[in-house]
């Protein structure tokens, strides 16, 4: 059975950091692409980002560009994002998501998210 | 930019028909899929590549295509399938996912 589980969220305050991790099991993970997608409280979906299965190719937001790095260690079955100068609209849940592997720009397997809070 | 917009709510009564629209702007070159997600669950595949449904969706689910209109219908509607929509896509470039802002589905 597929599971992603996402781990690392809590209180941070503005200009903090914080490391999100998504642990796999029941599949090959290092065999297909991985994504970051969040929501704000009582929004909608928001893609964050993308890295393929080699982390040959990296994808972000223009809304985290520049603050959030997306890496993968396939060794250990594991999806992490940092997160560096939060702020307070990054408060959401945070989903990793599997892109199936016989498609692009689509998520089959969702995580079920880890809340990030930015407040001061 | 690349925008996807869907009406903010449908409502329905069971048995009854629901169509949830999703506007492209401008029109897309990558296929579109469709998310359920109830309330504090995480999204769920519903349609992909436009039309096609995973297994274990039930049938009643379907997904087309029209110039720069998506819509997601559901055919006898019933009170579990009550939830948010969503659509997504790429943009023509292939760099960025882009959703819709999500559909509220209330059966009445």
């Amino acid at each position: 059975e597929v599971q992603l589980v996402e781990s690392g969220g809590g209180l941070v305050k503005p200009g903090g950091s914080l490391r999100l991790s998504c642990a796999a099991s029941g599949f090959t993970f290092s065999k297909y692409n991985m994504n970051w997608v969040r929501q704000a409280p009582g929004k909608g979906l928001e893609w964050v980002s993308y890295i393929s299965h080699s982390s040959t190719y990296i994808y972000y937001a223009e809304s985290v560009k520049g603050r959030f790095t997306v890496s993968r260690d396939n060794a250990k079955n594991s999806l992490y994002l940092q997160m560096n100068s939060l702020r307070v609209d990054d408060t959401a849940v945070y989903f990793c998501a599997r892109e199936p592997e016989n498609d692009i720009f689509t998520f089959d397997y969702w995580g079920q998210g880890s809340l990030v809070t930015v407040s001061s | 930019s690349y925008e996807l917009t869907q009406p903010p709510s449908v409502s329905v009564s069971p048995g009854q028909t629901a169509r949830i629209t999703c506007s492209a702007d401008p029109l897309p070159n990558q296929y579109a899929y469709w998310y359920q997600q109830r309330p504090g669950q995480a999204p769920m595949l519903m349609i992909y590549k436009d039309t096609e449904r995973p297994s274990g969706v039930p049938d009643r689910f379907s997904g087309s295509s029209s110039g720069t209109t998506l819509t997601l219908t559901i055919s006898g509607v019933q009170a579990e399938d009550e939830a948010d929509y969503y659509c997504q896509s790429a943009d023509n470039s292939g760099a960025y996912v882009v959703f819709g802002g999500g559909t509220k589905l209330t059966v009445l």
